[in-house]
């Protein structure tokens, strides 16, 4: 069975501080991706980055960094010098053998001018 | 914007209506799936279809029926609801099933109410 953890519920900032969001998972699969989504207010999930297992680079994509540490399972993302619009619920998800989403219970951020 | 497309955005509806949800996406995706959404949860799989297909049923109760007319749509039927049906209704589609890797890329969803 897959899981995944994000132990904070709700992390709350001040604009331009940077902020990290933490995911652990867990699997007996070898071959597994790994998965980070944004959800404003809007409701539509937005996809942000996908990391397969054996790929073990760090990823930066303008403000949004990604940290996947195989040996701890955990794939953890930082937002720097955050903005307003960074405000959403994040959610991050794992997908192995069986083929379905398992999502994390999310993390709610909320930026603050 | 979205490339998934769902409509109505809103619904609300009695426990003895029938109604549907929409979904369309022009991708050139084989896989759909239904989601719902909770207050404060992550989305919970309640359908996927591939290449047109019934591939997964989370136990869902009868009273939503999924259908996929063709690759491009799909719609979620609903009859009968109770008001603990109410949620989010996220549409998402996805290259195919199989595919570990392929991203499932969602709609805005419908907020369902059920009075």
């Amino acid at each position: 069975a897959q899981k995944v953890t994000q132990a904070q519920t709700e992390i709350s900032v001040v604009e331009k501080e940077d902020v990290t969001l933490d995911c652990v998972y867990e699997t007996r699969d070898t071959t597994y991706y790994l998965f980070w989504y944004k959800q404003p207010p809007s409701g539509e999930l937005v996809f942000l980055i996908r990391r397969n297992s054996f790929d073990e680079q760090n990823e930066i994509s303008g403000r949004y960094s990604w940290n996947f540490q195989k040996s701890t399972s955990s794939f953890n993302f930082t937002i720097t010098a955050s903005q307003v619009v960074d405000s959403a619920v994040y959610f991050c998800a794992l997908k192995a053998a069986g083929n379905k989403l398992t999502f994390g219970g999310g993390t709610r951020v909320l930026v603050k001018p | 914007d979205t490339e998934v497309t769902q409509t109505p955005k809103h619904l609300v509806m009695g426990m003895t209506n029938k109604k549907s949800l929409k979904c369309e996406q022009h991708m050139g995706h084989r896989a759909m799936y239904w989601y719902k959404q909770k207050a404060k949860k992550p989305p919970e799989l309640m359908f996927v279809y591939s290449y047109e297909k019934l591939s997964i049923n989370e136990s869902v109760p009868s009273r939503f029926s999924p259908e996929c007319p063709n690759s491009s749509l799909l719609n979620l039927h609903l009859h009968a609801l109770q008001p603990e049906d109410s949620a989010l209704y996220l549409c998402a589609s996805s290259q195919d099933q199989k595919g570990r890797g392929q991203p499932q890329h969602f709609g805005d969803g419908t907020r369902l109410s059920i009075l």
